[in-house]
């Protein structure tokens, strides 16, 4: 049963100390994507990486975020420093995505999240 | 700048009637939209999609209608179960991008009472 795994589930941490999420992708997947959830703004897109290289990460506050692929089976979303508006719960999601096929537009397959609290 | 609107946050239905979620966009170039169900402490899941070359699509009891001139699609669930209360996300995507992105909206919260 392949699924999209996430580590931690549950992260509290006081303002101004960094943060790590991971996350593990479907073997197999080439494509990841980072989103993160609010009340306000839903499900926001983050960033995503095709065959490990990052293509958009225009979502991301580029100042205190950081993505990274280190390899095939783990895709980081780093915070430094974290702030109070920055909890949120964090979705990672994997797929296969094959050019411009429309089949490749629901393939994607979300992990359980990461609920991040920064007090 | 929300290129996907999901303008109702909550929706309360009696088990067997219908439920309608309503989803507006606003990128002319969006082609493929889907619908994604997430239940409390899960990611979302797939649950059904549209082209922009068809107006309905039909997969059991979901049925997800689609009005291009309008901006607009909506999922029908008949007969509501309460097992189908969740968040529902759209979410859509041009065929000019590449990579697979999709853009979701806010999502709405689906109640259906016994």
């Amino acid at each position: 049963d392949a699924r999209v795994t996430q580590t931690p589930r549950d992260k509290v941490t006081e303002m101004g100390q960094e943060v790590t999420m991971r996350c593990q992708p479907i073997l197999g997947h080439n494509t990841v994507f980072w989103y993160r959830q609010t009340m306000m703004q839903g499900l926001e897109l983050l960033a995503y990486f095709r065959n490990r290289a990052p293509l958009d990460d225009s979502g991301m506050p580029k100042d205190r975020f950081s993505a990274e692929m280190p390899d095939a089976t783990l895709a980081t979303l780093k915070i430094q420093p974290s702030e109070p508006r920055d909890s949120a719960v964090y979705f990672c999601a994997s797929g296969l995505v094959r050019g411009d096929s429309y089949n490749s537009y629901n393939e994607q397959f979300f992990g359980p999240g990461t609920r991040l609290t920064v007090l | 700048d929300q290129q996907v609107k999901q303008n109702s946050p909550s929706l309360s239905v009696q088990e067997g009637r219908i439920s309608i979620l309503n989803c507006d966009y606003t990128n002319s170039m969006f082609d493929y939209f889907l619908w994604y169900k997430k239940y409390p402490a899960e990611g979302p899941t797939f649950l059904i999609s549209i082209s922009s070359i068809k107006d309905k699509n039909e997969d059991g009891r979901f049925t997800v209608f689609l009005n291009k001139s309008a901006k607009h699609l909506s999922l029908h669930i008949v007969p509501s179960q309460p097992g189908d209360s969740a968040v529902y996300f759209c979410a859509a995507s041009a065929s000019n991008n590449q990579g697979g992105k999709l853009i979701f909206g806010q999502g709405t919260e689906l109640s259906v009472k016994p």
